[in-house]
């Protein structure tokens, strides 16, 4: 089945850029969706479709898929965007099944 | 306001069934697919399963594909997961989750519940 592979964490000062990545065989080809999950609290959309933003979501979150490599990237990093990020794909092959990606905590130094 | 509201879970033992719930509301129930997404203690996410917006079509994973049924109740805006045969390993909070159309399970999942705790242990 497919896999998609998340660095288990990230570490970046407030005011950087952030980057989280998820990686499979031709993820390019596939629509590549990020959740945002904080302590305690339930996921929240911050991007699909690669690269669009739902409403109420800071222009600071931004996506991109290419190759094999989705990138998840927060410019301006705030203590508050700590949190577990997930990358979600659709497996419409054969399996048919949601793939979410293990999850990267990001770290606010 | 989207709201979804699940309900239903419990400590449970090994081998036994539970049903949790999820009440929608906020918007048109029949026009959305639905899934369920759990996470076990300290775990990732991991996709459950899902239905569409008529009911009509369901999928689910593999580690609980026979022994959970997910349906939904149009009447009452109200979307179910059926767990037989639970065992240990699916120990976990359950959260109800909205597709953003009908093309379940393909789409992102829009909004999401708070969750329901199952825990399965003797």
């Amino acid at each position: 089945s497919y896999v998609v592979t998340q660095p288990p964490s990230v570490s970046v000062a407030p005011g950087q850029t952030a980057k989280i990545t998820c990686g499979g065989d031709r993820i390019g080809t596939k629509s590549v969706h990020w959740y945002q999950q904080k302590p305690g609290q339930a996921p929240v959309l911050v991007v699909h479709d690669d690269s669009d933003r739902p409403s109420g979501i800071p222009e600071r979150f931004s996506g991109s898929n290419s190759g094999n490599m989705a990138t998840l990237t927060i410019n301006w990093v705030e203590a508050g965007d700590e949190a577990d990020y997930y990358c979600h794909v659709w497996d419409g092959g054969n399996n048919q099944v949601v793939i979410f990606g293990g999850g990267t905590k990001l770290t606010v130094l | 306001e989207v709201q979804l509201l699940e309900s239903g879970g419990d400590l449970v033992q090994p081998g036994k069934s539970l049903r949790i719930s999820c009440a929608a509301s906020g918007f048109t129930f029949g026009r959305y697919g639905m899934s369920w997404v759990r996470q076990a203690p300290g775990k990732g996410l991991e996709w459950v399963s899902s239905i569409s917006a008529s009911g009509a079509s369901t999928y689910y994973g593999d580690s609980v594909k026979g022994r959970f049924t997910i349906s939904r109740d149009k009447s009452r805006d109200t979307v179910y997961l059926q767990m037989d045969g639970l065992r240990s390993e699916d120990t976990a909070v359950y959260f109800c989750a909205r597709g953003a159309g009908i093309a379940v399970p393909e789409d992102f999942f829009d909004y999401w519940g708070q969750g329901t705790q199952v825990t399965v242990s003797s």
